[in-house]
């Protein structure tokens, strides 16, 4: 079984240019939760998701940032016109049920540098 | 609001010393789930262990072990005999958890401690 697959890996992007970072949940799993770690610090929870449906975006910074998590395919995290202070590792997580009883997997990241 | 505290930001170690690293927690909810994550210099999350808070027995695992105490908020992880591998940094991790089914397991993380292992 594969599990949580992101891509890219790594990401260089100018300042004003777009990034989008993608998310392949395991098999099975329509829950989706992306968590943003800026240098030297903790995980931060972000936009929780079911396929089609958002159902947390409290942790999305207002403006720039949205996501999806479309019938087909991997769930996206965009972020428009990326400045400086983007510069992070995001990670996704996904679960097969809404119940926190089932655990997070997570994914390896994408470290996305903002020059 | 949940709060999640890992007072050590780093520490270091000289190989077979034993360590533990803190962890308190904030919560209002009386059902909760309590985590560890280990993040080796690759970059990404390892889980170790996950407690619901109505289980207060601690664990071992190899040389793993972890304290939880509801009455301090703590749930405290200690590695015995450190080895140079287990360098990384460790976070702990809160996520609710309550009987009406309406909450969906967002964590909420420490800022971490960084853990060096010295041979």
């Amino acid at each position: 079984n594969a599990g949580v697959m992101q891509n890219p890996r790594h990401l260089v992007r100018r300042r004003g240019q777009e990034a989008r970072l993608r998310c392949s949940p395991m098999k099975g799993h329509s829950h989706v939760y992306w968590y943003r770690q800026l240098p030297e610090e903790g995980l931060k929870f972000m936009v929780y998701l079911q396929k089609e449906n958002i159902i947390d975006e409290s942790g999305m910074p207002k403006e720039r940032f949205s996501a999806e998590f479309p019938k087909e395919g991997p769930s996206i995290l965009r972020i428009q016109q990326v400045v400086r202070g983007d510069s992070a590792a995001y990670f996704c997580a996904s679960s097969p049920r809404r119940d926190p009883l089932y655990e997070q997997f997570f994914g390896p990241g994408t470290r996305l540098t903002v020059l | 609001a949940q709060k999640v505290t890992q007072a050590q930001t780093e520490i270091s170690v000289v190989e077979k010393e034993d360590v533990t690293l803190d962890c308190v927690y904030e919560t209002r909810d009386t059902t909760y789930y309590l985590f560890w994550y280990k993040q080796p210099p690759s970059g990404e999350l390892v889980f170790l262990i996950r407690r619901n808070s109505f289980d207060e027995q601690n664990e071992i695992s190899g040389r793993y072990s972890w304290n939880f105490q509801k009455s301090t908020s703590s749930f405290n992880f200690t590695i015995t005999a450190s080895q140079v591998v287990d360098s990384a940094v460790y976070f702990c991790a809160l996520s609710e958890a309550n009987a009406g089914g309406t909450s969906y397991g967002k964590l909420t993380f420490g800022q971490g401690t960084i853990l060096t292992v010295h041979p």
